[in-house]
């Protein structure tokens, strides 16, 4: 079972910041916060990953709480090809736990 | 691209007939995993493989079997199929048994 809570739905204007929230609040101190996003039936695409410190690539950014039990992930200047729906998964990364999927926010980024 | 390649993309068949889905990771990666997509229940996690050694198994019907060969492609066989097997099936692959995974495009099964 997924063990993070999302919103089902959000919209975003082009050109805005999409934040996308997350909870985990019974997240293990070996468990990391994984992104991924889905685009219309295409395979799943790795987005960015972090344990405890703000995490940032070219995609996105990632802000995690001190205490560990929620996470955003920041989408700086959304654009319409960023409408998917967003994952957010935690996973120890000791290889004995799977990468489960939960059902995700749809994000839909309108002009 | 993802660098994961699948294939077939697209497949029709009849119910009670036996498919293999093939599945080439990434160069370098030792892991491979399996995860089924239908419209009422989301990705579903199958199987994971790492070297050739089966390291995770989530909820595969016993009519559904996998292997990873030595040169580190996998294959999924489905058998005995069934209406409700029809879905997207995704091959993922990863350096080791964590870490990121890369999805491929998937395979598009119709089972009529």
């Amino acid at each position: 079972d997924a063990k993070t809570t999302q919103p089902p739905s959000m919209d975003c204007a082009e050109g805005r910041a999409a934040n996308l929230p997350c909870n985990h609040s019974t997240i293990s101190g070996n468990e990391y916060v994984y992104w991924y996003r889905q685009i219309h039936s295409q395979g799943p695409q790795y987005i960015i990953h972090g344990l405890k410190n703000n995490e940032t690539n070219e995609m996105a950014s990632l802000i995690i709480t001190e205490d560990r039990k929620s996470s955003t992930l920041i989408l700086p200047h959304a654009t319409l090809r960023d409408t998917a729906v967003y994952y957010c998964i935690v996973r120890d990364n000791s290889g004995n736990t799977p990468l489960v999927f939960g059902k995700g926010t749809r994000l839909s980024v309108i002009a | 691209d993802s660098g994961v390649t699948q294939t077939p993309k697209h497949l029709i068949t009849a119910t009670g007939q036996r498919v293999t889905l093939r599945c080439s990771p990434r160069s370098g990666d030792l892991s491979v995993y399996w995860y089924q997509q239908s419209l009422d229940q989301g990705l579903q996690f199958l199987i994971q493989y790492y070297n050739g050694e089966e390291r995770a198994k989530g909820n595969i019907l016993e009519r559904f079997s996998a292997q990873q060969f030595p040169d580190l492609h996998s294959e999924l066989n489905l058998s005995s199929l069934e209406l409700g097997d029809s879905a997207l099936y995704f091959c993922a692959s990863s350096v080791a048994f964590a870490g990121e995974l890369f999805f491929g495009e998937g395979s598009r099964l119709t089972v009529l």
